[in-house]
Order: C-alpha cells, then structure tokens, then sequence
C-alpha cells in the first residue's frame, strides 16, 4: 500500500483565494482525520470521518473551513477564503475504526500571503 | 478537554547518551498511547503504541511506558545516535462514541543527538 496521500505536498496562494487540500486515506481504513500544525499550536484536529460521515468538526477553526467525504477513497479540506494566519501544515491521516495505530500522510505545507 | 504536555519541549546530547522524554496528559479515560517521530518537513512516523492495558512496549533500542492512573508516558531512548535527532510527539487515544477514536497530541519534544 501507498500510504496515506496528500496532495498537494505545498501550496502558495494569496489571501482571498480559494483552497482546496486532497487526501486518500489507506484502502480498506474507514476513518479519516484531518489535522493542522503550526510551531504555536503543535497538531490540532480539526474534523474527522467515520465511514464517510463527519463525527466531530469541533475543531474547525471557523465556516471558511469545510471537509468533504465523498467515498472511502477520497477527502477533501477546503478553506474560502485563504488568510495569511491560515499558514501551516495541514495532515490528513486515516485508521481502521476501533482498531489501534494511526497512519499519516506527509502533510501540506499551505502559506497564504 | 484532553491535554497532552511534553517536557522538556527540546533537548541536545552526546551520541550514546541515553535519554528519557515525558508526556502527560490530564484525563486518564485513554484507548492508548502512541509515540511519535517527526523529521524537519516530514510527515509524521508511528514508533511505539501502547494499549491502555498495557504498562511498557519495546522496539529496538526505544522502550515505551504507560502509567495511566497517574497520566504519565515515557520513552526511553538508548545509545542515542545523531540519526535519532527528530522531534518526537506523544499523542493519546480516546473514544469519542461508538468506535471512533481521536487522538490528542502533544507539542513535542525537539531531540538533538550530536556527534
């Protein structure tokens, strides 16, 4: 298996645009995080998935921020629009529900400017 | 909320010096435990999990130990060598309904082995 991918690995965009971060989770792993890091902050979880449904999006920082799940293979976090404190790392990572050990994908580097 | 604290939040020693990390956390309800490894711009690598039945877990020269009563983990590094220089994160399991589990990290701890 090819892990949990991210694309795209950085991304430099402008304030006010949109951006969109894609993940595959592992095949057959039926949850999905999704988590942002930054040298304050350290690894925040901003939602996660199970079976394709949104359980806890508590963390999401605010409505510019939304995640899709549209099947077992694919998620999205989108944020519109961009704003410089938006910068980070943001990793996606995906595990078998109920089951121990979580593997991560090797993040986006997002800078807004 | 959960709370994960590491300490120290950096450290630089010798090579083949051996070492301890710490992490603690305030609600002791875990599912498990698991270390992590973070290289500069990497992603991050699992390195040790600990269920919450467990009290130690060994990999190679990294020995992993779990008291949860008292919300505490450690990892013991030994023999460190330079290719062990990374930041490593503690993060902690719990259950959030049903058979969902979230993890709630730490901010890690810096390493750095010189040689």
């Amino acid at each position: 298996d090819a892990g949990v991918i991210q694309s795209p690995r950085h991304e430099v965009t402008e304030m006010g645009q949109e951006v969109t971060l894609r993940c595959k989770p592992i095949s057959g792993h039926n949850s999905l995080f999704w988590y942002r890091q930054t040298m304050m902050r350290g690894l925040e979880l901003l939602i996660y998935f199970n079976n394709n449904v949104p359980i806890d999006d508590s963390g999401m920082p605010e409505d510019r921020f939304s995640a899709k799940m549209p099947n077992a293979s694919f998620s999205t976090l989108k944020i519109q629009p961009s704003e410089p404190r938006d910068s980070a790392v943001y990793f996606c990572a995906s595990s078998l529900a109920g089951a121990p050990g979580y593997t991560f994908g090797s993040g986006t580097r997002l800078t807004v400017v | 909320k959960q709370e994960v604290t590491q300490i120290p939040a950096a450290l630089s020693v010798p090579e083949g010096e051996n070492l301890v990390l710490n992490c603690s956390f305030t609600d002791s309800a875990i599912y498990n435990l698991q270390w992590f490894r973070q290289d500069p711009g990497k992603g991050l690598t699992s390195l040790l999990l600990i269920q919450s039945s467990q009290r130690e877990q060994t990999s190679g020269r990294l020995n992993a130990s779990l008291d949860k009563s008292s919300g505490r983990s450690t990892l013991y590094i030994a023999a460190s060598q330079p290719g062990d220089s990374a930041t490593y994160l503690c993060a902690v399991a719990q259950n959030s309904g049903g058979s969902n589990y979230k993890l709630t990290f730490g901010k890690g701890t810096l390493l750095t082995v010189n040689p």
